[in-house]
Parts: structure tokens; C-alpha cells; sequence
């Protein structure tokens, strides 16, 4: 059974600090590894996704990387503001576009 | 503004209740999914429509009962509902569902309790 896993749970950072977030997933066999965000109280924004051929997306200041052989990705982003705090949670898809999502990671950007 | 229109945004009722949560997109997505989120918890897959047929139904007890009328509309009808399914619940639309490579569009979301 797929079970993935984010560390940290919680993150603070004072504001234009570089950070990394990081998710790990048991079963390698995946078709794609997708990054959300969420606000408290909302729904889920999609910032990047990650087909299983391939090893890391950028949009913007966000950065996510794939290593499906060791089961990890991790989302890097350059240059935090405040407005990037909230919850973020990856989510590992199979053949059927099945999501298992992550724990999540809780970052607050201090100003 | 989400791609993804969930109605109501709160909802309110009794465990004797029926109601409805609805979906729309627009996008020309022919696959809809159904998630339940408790709070600090993340998203559980519920249900997934592929092209208006049900494909994948998580063991959901018989009380929450999906519909998809048409390729933009998804709903999710409600009956004598437990307080423990107060909860988040998300819609979500993707292009299509096999093959896995499909990114999938979130709503905001129904906040529901049930008293």
C-alpha cells in the first residue's frame, strides 16, 4: 500500500530565506507526483506536476525535483514572501490518476 | 478563481437530511473526482467519474451517493449523514483519467457539518 510521507510538518522562515520540502513515497512504481497548495479553509491550487519520465519542473520560484528510484521529491522555493505561507502537500498518481496525498508541510514566511 | 465551481460553500445539517453538493467545470475534462478532507488531515479519494461512468468507489458507505449528468456536472447527494462526516469535501476534474499523467483542478470546496 502506497503511503507518503512529508518532513518537515511544520516549517517558519523569515521572509526571503530559500527553503526545501521534502516527500517520500513507499511504492516507486508511480505515474506522476503532483505538489498542491492550500490555504486555510480552501481548496487545493496545483503548482507542479512531475511525470514519472521526468526529474524536475520549475514555474516561477518554485522548483520540484523527482528521483523515483529512491522514492523522494522535493519542492524548492527561491526567495520566500509572505503570501507563500500555507499548508503544502504532494500527491503520488497511478495508472488510474488515483492521488495519495502526503501529510502536508504547514510554512509560515515571516515578514 | 478556481477552474472548479463547488456549491454550497458551507453547509449546515441534520443527521435526518437530504441534500446535495454540486460540481461544475468547464474545461472539457472527461474525469471528475469526489475527495473527503478531515481537518489537518490530507484529501482521501472518494469516487472517480471517467466520461460519466463511475470507475472507482473508495468503499464510501451507501449514505453519500455521487451523480454525473453530464460531462461538466458532478454531484454528491447526501442521507442521514454522522456527525464524523463533517468535513471538508473537494471536487476535482482531470482531462482524463487513465494513463495517470493528468494533472487534476481542485474547487474550493463544501464545509460540511452535520449536527
Amino acid at each position: 500500500k502506497q503511503e507518503v510521507t512529508q518532513i518537515p510538518a511544520a516549517l517558519s522562515v523569515p521572509e526571503g530565506e530559500n527553503l526545501v520540502l521534502n516527500c517520500s513515497f513507499t511504492d516507486s512504481a508511480i505515474y506522476n507526483l503532483q505538489w498542491f497548495r492550500q490555504d486555510p479553509g480552501k481548496g487545493l491550487t496545483s503548482l507542479l506536476l512531475i511525470q514519472s519520465s521526468q526529474r524536475e519542473q520549475t514555474s516561477g520560484r518554485l522548483n520540484a525535483s523527482l528521483d523515483k528510484s529512491s522514492g523522494r521529491s522535493t519542492l524548492y522555493i527561491a526567495a520566500s514572501q509572505p503570501g507563500d505561507s500555507a499548508t503544502y502537500l504532494c500527491a503520488v498518481g497511478g495508472a488510474t490518476n488515483k492521488l495519495i496525498f502526503g501529510t502536508g508541510t504547514l510554512l509560515a514566511v515571516q515578514p | 478563481d478556481t477552474e472548479v465551481t463547488q456549491t454550497p460553500k458551507h453547509l449546515v445539517m441534520g443527521m435526518t437530511n437530504k441534500k446535495s453538493l454540486k460540481c461544475e467545470q468547464h474545461m472539457g475534462h472527461r474525469a471528475m473526482y469526489w475527495y473527503k478532507q478531515k481537518a489537518k488531515k490530507p484529501p482521501e479519494l472518494m469516487f472517480v467519474y471517467s466520461y460519466e461512468k463511475l470507475s472507482i468507489n473508495e468503499s464510501v458507505p451507501s449514505r453519500f451517493s455521487p451523480e454525473c449528468p453530464n460531462s461538466s456536472l458532478l454531484n454528491l447527494h447526501l442521507h442521514a449523514l454522522q456527525p464524523e462526516d463533517s468535513a471538508l469535501y473537494l471536487c476535482a476534474s482531470s482531462q482524463e483519467q487513465a494513463g495517470g499523467y493528468q494533472p487534476q483542478h481542485f474547487g474550493d470546496g463544501t464545509r460540511l457539518s452535520i449536527l
